[in-house]
């Protein structure tokens, strides 16, 4: 099961909006609602932010939101905030068990 | 309010064996998957697997079968991951997390260093 590709890197000026893919495939990302992203800073462990492709749990902001068309799924952060600055992580089922994304770093300029 | 505590760090030589816990309290822990991620020095987050304790079904990422080992004793709500026989490649943060796929809640971390 390979990794699911994310870019390496994106990054916004506050207030703007970032959007991060998440490319799998019709065994992943494309066969499965069941898509979670994660929010990790320097030396913590994650923090869940969507799950079920753009469910949020309780606590984080609206201004993360998750969406998915075909084998890739994408999370949006609006009105970037300096506090966004983190390394982003997407997870989808895959029948059995589970593939991270290959990670993206947010830098807001 | 659900917690996962883990064992501390570990430094090891090669050849050793290994076993890291995971210990939950407040849910029940046989209601939940919880599993293992790795990562790496500088990397990213690789799933390792997952055991259900309700019925001690174990699911393995192909990279991860047959080089470690992951269990449960429900008695204490504790999850472990073991190996038999470490390897330099091994050094890694390990962190156990609820759930297969939408992991709401993580221990803080266990860091093996394994070096001769």
């Amino acid at each position: 099961q390979s990794a699911l590709t994310q870019p390496r890197s994106v990054s916004g000026s506050p207030g703007q909006s970032v959007t991060i893919s998440c490319t799998g495939t019709t065994s992943d990302v494309g066969a499965y609602i069941y898509v979670s992203w994660f929010q990790q800073y320097p030396a913590k462990a994650p923090k869940l932010i969507i799950y079920d492709v753009s469910e949020r749990p309780s606590g984080v902001p609206d201004r993360f939101s998750g969406s998915k068309s075909g084998n890739t799924a994408s999370l949006t952060i609006s009105g970037l905030q300096a506090e966004d600055e983190a390394d982003y992580y997407c997870c989808s089922y895959a029948g059995i068990q589970g593939v991270f994304g290959t990670g993206t770093k947010v830098t807001v300029l | 309010e659900v917690h996962l505590v883990q064992s501390g760090a570990e430094v090891k030589k090669p050849g050793e064996s290994l076993k890291i816990s995971c210990k939950s309290s407040g849910y029940r822990f046989t209601d939940y998957w919880i599993g293992w991620v790795r990562q790496m020095p500088g990397q990213g987050l690789e799933w390792m697997g997952i055991i259900y304790p309700g019925d001690s079904e174990t699911r393995y990422s192909p990279s991860f079968q047959g080089q470690v080992n992951i269990s449960a004793d429900k008695s204490i709500s504790t999850a472990y991951l073991q190996w038999s026989s470490l390897k330099a490649s091994d050094t890694a943060m390990y962190y156990c997390a609820r759930g297969v796929t939408t992991k709401d809640y993580w221990g803080q971390g266990t860091l093996v260093t394994v070096s001769s």
